[in-house]
């Protein structure tokens, strides 16, 4: 199985901040990779898809590049609704697999 | 506008069983594989299982930790999606969402819609 690590597993931000986040593949993903958004007590939304395209609707201030078995998550200027939990999710091959998550919290 | 919209959680003992129904609307539900991902409380994603199209034979795919117990279905004359999950562990104990694949390709089986998850409990 293709395990994902997310880091940091939490993260203390400010509204405006420049935030990024990491995701390790333990082996090539092809760029198979997603970045999923979730509130409390919400189902987790599409971000971004194959590493960089940004899903329709989503603000462009989220950003996703990377290969191989690094990727990143970057907000540009952390606003008030983004803060939330971040799951990256691998593509790649059966069984599908999550990284474990990254809190942003308000500082 | 797309919805997806489980039902059939509930609290269950172990050794049990429970079947959750998605029913979907809003879009060519017969042209989209459909996964199940749960979450257990306080925990991350979980991918548990996928049906594929009637294109691709309705095959299935399953994790580990499932495969054996839990059975995905799907039927497109009424636009639903299944999970029949037999052999229940407190360790199943999470919230269900019903997903949507976006496409066939593997460079596009990202879940581009979410259900909003039912609670399956198991306890004695």
């Amino acid at each position: 199985d293709i395990q994902l690590t997310q880091s940091p597993s939490f993260l203390s931000a400010s509204v405006g901040d420049r935030v990024t986040i990491t995701c390790r593949a333990s082996q090539g993903i092809n760029n198979y990779l997603a970045w999923y958004q979730q509130k409390v007590d919400k189902a987790p939304k599409l971000l971004i898809y194959t590493a960089s395209s940004l899903q329709s609707g989503v603000p462009s201030r989220f950003s996703g590049s990377g290969s191989g078995t690094e990727f990143t998550l970057t907000i540009s200027c952390l606003q008030p609704e983004d803060f939330a939990v971040y799951y990256c999710q691998q593509l790649n091959s059966y069984p599908l697999t999550f990284g474990g998550g990254t809190k942003v919290e308000l500082k | 506008e797309v919805q997806l919209v489980e039902s059939g959680g509930g609290v269950v003992q172990p050794g049990g069983s429970l079947r959750l129904s998605c029913a979907a609307s809003g879009f060519t539900f017969s042209d989209h594989y459909m996964d199940w991902v749960r979450q257990a409380p306080g925990k991350g994603l979980d991918w548990i299982g996928r049906i594929r199209n009637k294109a691709n034979k309705y095959t299935t795919e399953y994790a580990a930790s499932v495969k054996g117990r839990f059975t995905v279905s799907r039927d497109d004359s009424v636009n639903s999606l299944y999970l029949q999950m037999n052999s229940l562990k407190i360790e199943d104990t999470a919230v269900y969402y019903c997903v949507r694949v976006y496409g066939s390709d593997w460079s596009t089986h990202y879940f581009d819609y979410w259900g909003q998850g039912t609670l399956v409990t198991v306890s004695s």
